[in-house]
């Protein structure tokens, strides 16, 4: 079993940046999401295979990784994106998520 | 579009049983990789049950045994089969695409008490 570990909470001035890291040993070989999630909705994922941004997701949001840390940035960061964010793998046989992380912007 | 929508949740009595549905749209299940996810009060993700384009299943062992994923193609739907339940299943339940573009749900809640 692998452990994704990611802080608890980050608190971010309205635009500034702010960046969450997730790290485990299992990032070092397998890509990872980015997962949104706000009350009441649908959780959408921001990133995916460590850095890319799916259509329609603001360019502000951005990832990256250096062995077996992924790191999600928000640069100038909104308050619409005060949410939890959690990182997610995969191997073959199981998922893997880190405990998220809540997204505060003063 | 492209979602997926669960349904099914509702409270249960420990020792009981539950069968979420989850309605796909925009895409076909047997094409692709999906997951049920699920968050207790208070608690982080946790993945669930895992399967595949080709039928095969995955189990998180605390379900193990107890929970079976299966999916309707005539429907286009995917199911999770719960029996057995505890207190400690209950929680939000999420459907998911999985893949580069992967889809959530708004998820189901499950309570399981007396």
């Amino acid at each position: 079993s692998y452990e994704l570990t990611q802080p608890s909470s980050v608190s971010v001035s309205q635009g500034q940046t702010a960046r969450i890291t997730c790290s485990g040993d299992l990032l070092a070989k397998k890509f990872a999401r980015w997962l949104q999630r706000k009350p009441g909705q649908a959780p959408i994922v921001v990133i995916y295979k460590d850095d890319e941004r799916p259509s329609g997701i603001p360019e502000r949001f951005s990832g990256s990784s250096s062995g077996s840390t992924v790191t999600l940035t928000i640069r100038g960061a909104q308050l619409e994106d005060e949410a939890d964010y959690f990182c997610y793998s995969a191997t073959d046989t199981n998922r893997f998520f880190g405990g998220g992380t809540k997204l505060t912007v003063l | 579009e492209v979602q997926v929508v669960e349904s099914g949740g509702g409270l249960v009595h420990p020792g009981g049983s539950l069968r979420l549905s989850c309605a796909a749209s925009g895409f076909n299940v047997t094409r692709n990789f999906l997951s049920w996810v699920r968050q207790s009060p208070g608690k982080g993700l946790e993945w669930v049950s895992l399967i595949y384009p080709d039928g095969t299943t995955y189990y998180a062992d605390s379900v193990k045994g107890r929970f079976t994923i299966s999916r309707s193609v005539s429907n286009n739907m995917l199911f999770l089969q719960m029996d057995s339940l505890r207190a400690e299943d209950t929680a939000l339940y999420y459907c998911e695409r999985e893949g580069d573009f992967a889809v959530w749900g708004k998820g189901t809640t499950v309570t399981v008490s007396s």
